[in-house]
């Protein structure tokens, strides 16, 4: 009954190659991000979708791609991986309803090693 | 720009109460948000202020001042479980929020 989660959990691979996470919601919510968590502990956003639509895109190397095939998942696939891009990396969902209140729940965090 | 600053640690004795301030700067304001990030873990929602003033719930409340751009989480009778650090966030717009670096707070006994 895991309501925002993530695969794979620990992602540890060479510079250069390209790598997938996945992320699935089931709380019925119409809004997923992605986030990057680096080692100073800042959340900064990376991607938002609405229903399928891409809402929020920061300032990210055009190497990550996120991808939403329906609104309960939402990928994000990284080219030529450097070693900068060693993070956590957490997906959240929200309800979408564009209420000030609305809390976003996170998945358990991708840890991803670029070595 | 837009910016949030919380201390980076602090330390409290169990039993004890401890507040973590929170100041803000954003080019707008739609609410703030707490949440708790256990490590090696991910944050869970814990508050979240809109109006001036105190929210309490349970031996956490949160307290709010718009005109100031300031808020604290006060958390009262600490448990060793509250080691973890604290994350401020403030909506500024419709989806997007922005995060401060979180307190890392340390319970003693």
């Amino acid at each position: 009954d895991t309501a925002v989660s993530q695969t794979p959990k620990y992602l540890v691979t060479q510079m250069g190659n390209d790598k997938s996470i996945k992320c699935e919601q089931n709380l019925g919510h119409d809004t997923m991000y992605w986030y990057k968590q680096d080692s100073k502990k800042f959340l900064k956003i990376m991607f938002s979708y609405n229903n399928k639509e891409l809402i929020i895109n920061e300032t990210v190397p055009n190497r990550f791609s996120p991808k939403s095939p329906d609104k309960a998942h939402l990928n994000l696939h990284i080219n030529s991986l450097e070693l900068g891009d060693s993070a956590v990396y957490f997906c959240a969902s929200s309800q979408g309803s564009n209420s000030g209140s609305e809390t976003q729940y996170f998945g358990p965090g991708t840890r991803l090693l670029v070595l | 720009g837009q910016n949030i600053d919380q201390p980076t640690e602090m330390t409290a004795t169990e039993g004890a109460i401890v507040q973590i301030n929170c100041t803000y700067q954003t080019s707008g304001f739609n609410g703030l948000f707490w949440y708790q990030q256990h490590a090696g873990e991910a944050p869970t929602f814990l508050s979240y202020n809109v109006l001036d003033g105190l929210e309490e719930k349970g031996r956490f409340s949160s307290f709010l001042s718009r005109s100031k751009g300031y808020s604290y989480l006060l958390l009262k009778e600490l448990q060793m479980k509250d080691s973890a650090s604290y994350l401020c966030a403030v909506r500024d717009g419709d989806y997007q929020l922005i995060w401060g670096a979180g307190t890392k707070l340390i319970i003693k006994p």
